[in-house]
């Protein structure tokens, strides 16, 4: 069974960094073909992807927020790491990571539960 | 980057009737679209992948249909269980969400 968990700050002072990490089971980071993604959720809004690692240190970015973001892999512990710079209160939202690979045909399945960040001075 | 526009934003309809939900992309997405169910308070879950294909354990009454640019989300006779939010999502190019479908009680 594949699960996710997302933790991290709940509050953050508006132009700090946020640290998101992203700790799993069921799967591999090492195995072809697996990545992980982080997307997010402003309040009563719609989800947006914004980063995603495979398995071989491949990494992609949302265009409009790449300057601001870092995903990073641990495969030794089973976790991905999310860092957003600058933060601002526009960036308010529960963030989720999500298991991408052949079992979920390349889709993002599972997702974890999330984890609601609040930027705030 | 790819915009994907949803319509129409909320679907008021009855349990037992059919629920037509659309998608279109700004450009060709081939089939690499899919479909993602919300509840309040959770996490998206994956339904439908490909366009077309229903994902692990989901309903038969959930369907997907279309290809390039223009696509569709069938629930053929709506389930209490059923009233959810409903997001498109392709990764032809990157990757995008769409706005959002809100399917609730009439």
């Amino acid at each position: 069974q594949i699960t996710l968990k997302e933790s991290g700050p709940t509050l953050v002072k508006p132009t700090q960094t946020l640290t998101l990490t992203c700790i799993f089971s069921g799967f591999s980071l090492s195995t072809s073909g697996v990545g992980v993604g982080w997307i997010r959720q402003p309040p009563g809004k719609a989800l947006e992807w914004l980063a995603l690692v495979y398995w071989n240190d491949d990494k992609r970015y949302s265009p409009s927020l790449k300057s601001r973001l870092t995903i990073t892999k641990d495969t030794s512990k089973n976790q991905v790491v999310l860092k957003m710079t600058k933060m601002d209160p526009v960036d308010t939202a529960t963030y989720y990571c999500a298991h991408s690979s052949t079992v979920s045909n390349y889709w993002f399945d599972p997702w974890g539960q999330g984890t609601l960040v609040t930027v705030s001075s | 980057e790819i915009v994907l526009t949803q319509s129409p934003a909320t679907l008021s309809l009855s349990p037992g009737e059919r629920a037509t939900l659309s998608c279109r992309a700004s450009q060709s997405v081939s089939s690499y679209l899919a479909w993602y169910q919300q509840k309040p308070g959770q996490a998206p879950r994956l339904l439908i992948y490909d366009a077309s294909n229903r994902a692990t354990g989901i309903p038969a009454r959930f369907s997907g249909g279309g290809s390039g640019t223009d696509f569709t989300l069938t629930i053929s006779s709506l389930e209490p269980e059923d009233f959810a939010v409903y997001y498109c999502q392709q990764r032809s190019n990157s990757f995008t969400f769409g706005p959002g479908t809100k399917v609730d009680i009439k």
